[in-house]
Formats: structure tokens, C-alpha cells, sequence
């Protein structure tokens, strides 16, 4: 079993839709959780990161953490085209190192 | 000039043939990092470096090395290629502080 699963998709939704992207986890000394957007033929980008359980808001994007359950949310509130990427999770370690989840694609239809 | 550049962009050799990828950056980052990227896989670990004189093994270093030539230069090399090391490799940065990687463009190699 993988410390994160994520969902590979790919999840497909139209244009102003709310959208859900999750991870699960099984290492609870995970502490730093974090987002990372990636478009095709470029290298991942850091979109949000929260610390411990609790939510986290940026525009349209709010990261969600749940320690109890070892789950983490993304929600995208009206969503664009331009969202169109892959998202990944990652988490920090106790060596200060990430540990990825393998990414969701997300289509946004115009 | 981006953060994190990789070179080549793109790369076909021939199994058994030596390659290097590198990365340069303008960050001013202590610590360097090289993942290979693969469908349904995520990102992988090859190898990362904490400073110039720091080298560490990632999750799946077999048949690469590494060169850290200074504080903003970090090479990668496949000895020996073969068909299984066809992939995106990136290059990534980070301080001591944050959390956040700032990831190159990536190379793919493609080995036939």
C-alpha cells in the first residue's frame, strides 16, 4: 500500500462547477500538507500548503485537512478551463522530505 | 530566465549509451532534488543533495548517479541507458525553511 493514494482520473467537469480533488494518507506523522498544480509539459507548481488539520483559503481554491481521517480536500470554486491541469498532493515527512501522491488529471469543459 | 532550467528539454539515445541531464538555478536553494515522473506512478525520488557536500539515495537510485558541481548546479547521469529509464525527469529546489519545491521545465529521455 501506497503512504498517499490519489485518485489518477481523470475527472472530467463542466466550466462553474465546484470541484473536489482528495488524497488519503497513512502516516500520521505527516505534518505539512500541500498542493501542487501541474500543467502538460511543465514542471509542478506549489499551489497551497497547510500545517496540521484545518482549512485554508486562496481566490477559488480552499486546501482541507483531516488528521482524524487522514484525508486531505482541494475544492476549486468556479472552475475555468485554465484549471484544466494535473493536481498533486504531497506531504512532508519526519525527514523533511515529500511523499507525493501519483497526481489527478482535471478537465474543465468549456 | 526561469528559476530552475533543465537541459536538454527533450533527448532520444540508444540503450547502453551514457547520458547526463542538468540543472542549473537562480534561487539560491541549499538543497536540489531529481525525480523521474511516470503515468499512474507520481513522482519518484532519485537522489538529493542538502548542500555541495551532501549526496543522499532517493527511493530508486539503481543505474543513476549524481554530481553536485556547486550550490546551483546538480547533474544527473544514467550510466548505461536502457528502455525502462524512458521517462520525465525534473529538477527541484527547495530552502531550509519552506516547504515549497520549485521544479524545472523537466527533460524527457526517451531510450530505444
Amino acid at each position: 500500500q501506497k503512504e498517499v493514494e490519489q485518485d489518477p482520473g481523470p475527472l472530467s467537469v463542466p466550466e462553474g462547477a465546484i470541484v473536489s480533488l482528495n488524497c488519503t494518507y497513512s502516516n500520521s506523522a505527516f505534518q505539512y500538507f500541500m498542493w501542487y498544480r501541474q500543467y502538460s509539459r511543465k514542471g509542478p507548481e506549489l499551489l497551497m500548503y497547510t500545517y496540521s488539520s484545518g482549512n485554508k483559503e486562496d481566490g477559488r481554491f480552499t486546501a482541507q485537512v483531516d488528521k482524524s481521517s487522514k484525508y486531505i480536500s482541494l475544492f476549486i470554486r468556479d472552475s475555468q478551463p485554465s484549471d484544466s491541469a494535473t493536481y498533486l498532493c504531497a506531504m512532508r515527512d519526519s525527514n523533511y522530505q515529500l511523499i507525493w501522491g501519483a497526481g489527478t488529471k482535471l478537465i474543465i469543459k468549456p | 530566465d526561469a528559476d530552475v532550467t533543465q537541459t536538454p528539454r527533450n533527448r532520444i539515445t540508444k540503450t547502453g549509451k551514457r547520458i547526463m541531464l542538468e540543472c542549473s538555478q537562480t534561487k539560491g536553494h541549499d538543497r536540489m532534488y531529481w525525480y523521474r515522473q511516470d503515468p499512474g506512478l507520481g513522482l519518484r525520488l532519485i537522489y538529493y543533495s542538502f548542500d555541495v557536500k551532501d549526496i543522499n539515495k532517493g527511493e530508486i537510485s539503481d543505474g543513476y548517479s549524481v554530481s553536485r558541481q556547486a550550490q546551483a548546479k546538480f547533474s544527473l547521469s544514467l550510466e548505461s541507458a536502457i528502455p525502462n529509464q524512458t521517462a520525465l525527469y525534473f529538477c527541484a529546489t527547495s530552502d531550509r525553511v519552506s516547504s515549497g519545491y520549485t521544479f524545472g521545465s523537466g527533460t524527457r529521455l526517451t531510450v530505444v
